[in-house]
């Protein structure tokens, strides 16, 4: 299957800050990528649909101007999380379909937000 | 949209008994239905999945059962190991643009 780098692993922010967190895909194009939030001990909950070259998607009930998607390129998807508070501290996933071969999930960014 | 209910949310057996955990999800158009292990802070692993063509599928100790008519698939794990504890996720692709939704997770702890 592919090969999903995100970045960083972890971040520690002041409140008030934004944060950026990027997902490459090294080895496949990616058209379509997608970002998860889970919170301790809950399932992983889709934020958004990242799309190359046009607007992300978003799932109802997520601000799209505290979490700013950008799908610049084929290999490269950024999730931004805005003016950060406490309640934003979570697990950050992103995922890469690869049509019949099913998902490569990036190894996740933990954001602390202080 | 999709919707994926995963019971039950603990599980706790002895070593070399079986595990078995359900899914249901409400979209009869879903086609992928993928099982996997998360540990602490690390990327969920896929360790099975199945497709909608197929009724059954099996990797060793692992095996995972599909029924289309009801909307039900189960995750079966035999002669279970101390390290097989970890949370598991089933999951369904749904209709639309492929996106994969989860259930709610079922965390297996496995006594030695």
């Amino acid at each position: 299957g592919a090969v999903v780098s995100q970045h960083p692993s972890w971040v520690i922010c002041k409140s008030g800050t934004s944060v950026k967190i990027e997902c490459r895909s090294l080895d496949f194009q990616a058209t379509t990528m997608f970002w998860y939030r889970q919170f301790p001990k809950q399932s992983l909950m889709l934020m958004a649909t990242s799309n190359e070259g046009s607007k992300a998607t978003y799932e109802q009930g997520v601000e799209k101007d505290k979490f700013l998607i950008n799908h610049a390129s084929l290999t490269l998807s950024t999730l931004t999380v805005t003016s950060a508070h406490p309640e934003d501290s979570s697990f950050y996933i992103c995922s890469v379909p690869q049509g019949a071969g099913g998902y490569t999930f990036g190894s996740g960014t933990r954001l602390t937000v202080v | 949209g999709e919707n994926v209910e995963q019971h039950p949310s603990t599980l706790s057996v002895q070593e070399g008994d079986s595990a078995v955990i359900k899914c249901t999800y409400s979209d009869s158009a879903s086609n992928y239905f993928p099982w996997y292990k998360q540990e602490l802070g690390k990327r969920p692993q896929l360790i099975i999945d199945i497709r909608s063509n197929v009724g059954e599928k099996k990797d060793q100790r692992i095996a995972v059962t599909l029924n289309k008519t009801a909307k039900h698939f189960s995750l079966h794990i035999t002669e279970t190991q101390p390290e097989d504890s970890a949370v598991y996720f089933c999951a369904a692709d749904g209709a639309a643009g492929n996106k994969l939704t989860f259930g709610g997770g079922t965390r297996v702890l496995v006594k030695p």
